[in-house]
C-alpha cells in the first residue's frame, strides 16, 4: 500500500522568487523511485523530475531540485526563479501509480 | 516519437451506450496505464498492464473493461456508465521504474 501526503494544498510565489513543495510518502515497496508531475489547467501531465530511491545525490533537472531525505521519506522539490507559466497543481507519485492530493502553486507577477 | 496519442479527446455518450477509449504508444513501453481524473482531485489509478497482461486493477467495477491487444496499444471499453463517470481518463506509459509519459486525456461526458 501507498501513502502519499501533499500538505500544502495552496501555494503562492513571487516571479522570480524560489518555492518549495513538500511531499512524504510511506510505500511498502522501497524500489519505487519518486516522481513529481505538473499538471497545467489544461490537464496534460508533465514529468519534472525523479529521484532513485537508492541514489545518494539529490537530483537536478534545470530549475527544478529534489531536497531527498531517505530517512523521513521526504522528497520536496524546489523550483528556483519560478515563471507565470509554473502555475499548477504539482503531484509526487511513488512509482507512478498513486497520487497524493497534489498542491496548486500560483505564480504571483 | 515519445507521445502518447489517445482518442477521441472529448466523448459524450447515453447511459446505455458502448463506447471505447484508445490508447497507443510508439515507444517500446512495456507498462501502459489508465486512470480517472474528477474536476479539481488527483488521478486515480485505474489498470496497469505490464507487458500486455493485467497486472493491477484498482477494484474498478466491471462496466470498465480494459484490453491490451499488443504492446503499443491499450483500448478501455466502457459500457451502462452512470453520469458520475464523467471525468478526464489519463492514458500513459513507462519502460520500467522510469518517468511515465502521458496522454492529453479523453474528456468524458455520460449524459
Amino acid at each position: 500500500a501507498q501513502k502519499i501526503t501533499q500538505t500544502q494544498p495552496g501555494m503562492f510565489v513571487q516571479e522570480k522568487e524560489a518555492v518549495t513543495l513538500d511531499c512524504t510518502y510511506d510505500t511498502s515497496d522501497p524500489s519505487y523511485g519518486l516522481f513529481w508531475y505538473k499538471q497545467p489547467s489544461s490537464g496534460e501531465m508533465i514529468f519534472l523530475i525523479y529521484q532513485g530511491s537508492y541514489d545518494q545525490q539529490n537530483a537536478t533537472e534545470g530549475r527544478y531540485s529534489l531536497n531527498f531525505q531517505k530517512a523521513r521519506k521526504s522528497a520536496n522539490l524546489v523550483i528556483s526563479a519560478s515563471q507565470l507559466g509554473d502555475s499548477a497543481m504539482y503531484f509526487c507519485p511513488p512509482g507512478n501509480l498513486f497520487f497524493g492530493t497534489g498542491t496548486r502553486l500560483t505564480v504571483i507577477p | 516519437d515519445t507521445e502518447v496519442t489517445q482518442t477521441p479527446k472529448h466523448l459524450v455518450m447515453g447511459m446505455t451506450n458502448k463506447k471505447s477509449l484508445k490508447c497507443e504508444q510508439h515507444m517500446g513501453h512495456r507498462a501502459m496505464y489508465w486512470y480517472k481524473q474528477k474536476a479539481k482531485k488527483p488521478p486515480e489509478l485505474m489498470f496497469v498492464y505490464s507487458y500486455e497482461k493485467l497486472s493491477i486493477n484498482e477494484s474498478v467495477p466491471s462496466r470498465f473493461s480494459p484490453e491490451c491487444p499488443n504492446s503499443s496499444l491499450l483500448n478501455l471499453h466502457l459500457h451502462a456508465l452512470q453520469p458520475e463517470d464523467s471525468a478526464l481518463y489519463l492514458c500513459a506509459s513507462t519502460s520500467g521504474n522510469t518517468e511515465a509519459f502521458f496522454g492529453q486525456g479523453t474528456r468524458l461526458t455520460v449524459v
